[in-house]
């Protein structure tokens, strides 16, 4: 089955220490990209990746790493979090210009 | 400026009837993709539809069609015949191809649906 799977999909942290998001998907899609989903905000695009070792910033990275070392793989990683990252976290990819999948999202709390 | 404008926070309807979701856009590409995605509240985001900038024809999709008019920049969703599985958050994004932009996704800020019984 085609799909994207993030973890974990709830994460209560508090402020500091460092955390990854894992995402993973099994469509050997070049495009993955991590977004967050804020009230009244829609989804904003943090960062993302056009194929293995090449990753760009998106609207809002500050705070946010990511590495692509495997096609498959694209981990978002928050080094030092703060509450105002507090959000839901989504990680999609895609072969084309047309459909993106989106994993299940990770809802984060950041205290 | 806002690239996708959902003015519908949120919306009612009943049962079996019809309803459409406003979504403008703003961009200068010749060359883009409207989307429409669903979330309903456990939180997934779900693919409907998709047109593209040179479709002539308005994409249809099951009970969802994308009522397309590139003049007036707007890119509507219609539910037909809504059931209550169609309650749920509505997004419309836009991706712009000729200005290298392919990378992202532009979201609007949603629209809430209630589908009363």
């Amino acid at each position: 089955e085609a799909q994207v799977t993030q973890n974990p999909r709830y994460l209560i942290t508090v402020t500091g220490k460092k955390l990854t998001v894992t995402c993973s998907q099994n469509m050997n899609h070049e495009y993955m990209s991590w977004y967050r989903q804020d009230p009244g905000l829609g989804l904003r695009q943090i960062y993302y990746s056009m194929n293995v070792e090449v990753t760009d910033k998106g609207d809002v990275p500050e705070g946010y790493k990511v590495s692509r070392k495997e096609k498959r793989n694209f981990p978002l990683i928050l080094e030092s979090p703060s509450p105002n990252q507090t959000s839901l976290y989504f990680c999609a990819s895609r072969a084309g210009l047309t459909e993106a999948f989106f994993g299940q999202g990770t809802r984060l709390t950041v205290v | 400026a806002q690239k996708i404008t959902q003015t519908q926070p949120g919306m009612f309807v009943q049962e079996k009837e019809a309803v459409t979701l406003d979504c403008t856009y703003d961009t200068s590409d010749q060359s883009y993709g409207l989307f429409w995605y669903k979330q309903p509240s456990s939180g997934e985001m779900i693919f409907l539809i998709y047109q593209g900038s040179y479709d002539e024809q308005n994409a249809t999709e099951g009970r969802y069609s994308l009522n397309f008019q590139k003049a007036r920049k707007s890119a509507n969703l219609v539910i037909s015949a809504s059931q209550l599985g169609d309650s749920a958050m509505y997004f419309c994004a836009m991706r712009e191809v000729a200005s290298g932009s392919a990378r992202q996704l532009t979201f609007g800020s949603g629209t809430q649906l209630t589908v009363l019984p």
